[in-house]
């Protein structure tokens, strides 16, 4: 059974740091796709990043150059460094592995980021 | 604005069959598979159809999927109560270089 158990989530002042992690146990984070996907509640899904097994990482716009993805084999673990937050990107971030791509097969349960003064 | 477009809402009574559109273009649905996603409100999503039509185990054989050029379409036949949620289309986009989703169709079981 795949399970993505997430942690990290938290009240952050804008302009802040944060890292997100999701523990992983039925897959190996060496083989398959991960990717993080947000959603402000009440909103729709907002994808945000994925690495590929070979390490190849895509981001989306609004993140990119602030948000880095990273994999720790050795816990098999998944990570979202997050800095300069913005009120923007509060939201629930969820992360999520696949076998093929693009596609998201299992999913984390959540975690609530908040970035407000 | 999404990239996708989906219906905000849809509706059906028990039994019917319901279907949700996704609508993009030639740089996502017209060039890469489509997924489809359910969102029961307060939980995480699940993933309900990938590449276009095939159910992953343990999805009921009532919902199906389709794709035709940029355009790609979800029905869920023999509507129940349980199938009250968002439901999201999502693919790659070759333009932005990223996942796409549609804005999700809220299903409502009258």
């Amino acid at each position: 059974e795949v399970q993505l158990v997430q942690s990290g989530g938290d009240l952050i002042q804008p302009g802040g740091s944060l890292t997100l992690s999701c523990a992983a146990s039925g897959i190996s984070v060496n083989v398959d796709y991960l990717s993080w996907v947000r959603q402000v509640p009440g909103k729709g899904l907002e994808w945000v990043s994925v690495m590929h097994p070979d390490g190849k990482t895509y981001y989306a716009g609004p993140v990119k150059g602030r948000f880095i993805i990273s994999r720790d084999s050795s816990k098999n673990t998944v990570f979202l460094q997050m800095t300069s937050l913005r009120v923007g990107d509060t939201a629930v971030y969820y992360c999520a592995s696949s076998t093929g791509w693009p596609g998201f097969d299992y999913w984390g349960q959540g975690t609530l980021v908040t970035v407000s003064s | 604005q999404s990239v996708l477009t989906q219906p905000p809402s849809a509706s059906g009574t028990p039994g019917q069959k319901v279907t949700i559109s996704c609508s993009g273009g030639r740089s996502n649905i017209g060039s890469y598979i489509v997924n489809w996603y359910q969102q029961i409100p307060g939980t995480a999503p699940k993933l309900l159809i990938h590449s276009d039509s095939y159910r992953p185990a343990g999805v009921p054989d009532r919902f199906s999927a389709s794709k035709s050029g940029t355009s790609a379409s979800l029905a869920i036949s023999g509507l129940q109560s349980e199938d009250e949620a968002d439901y999201y289309c999502g693919t790659w986009d070759t333009i932005l270089d990223g996942v796409v989703f549609g804005g999700g169709t809220r299903l409502t079981v009258l």
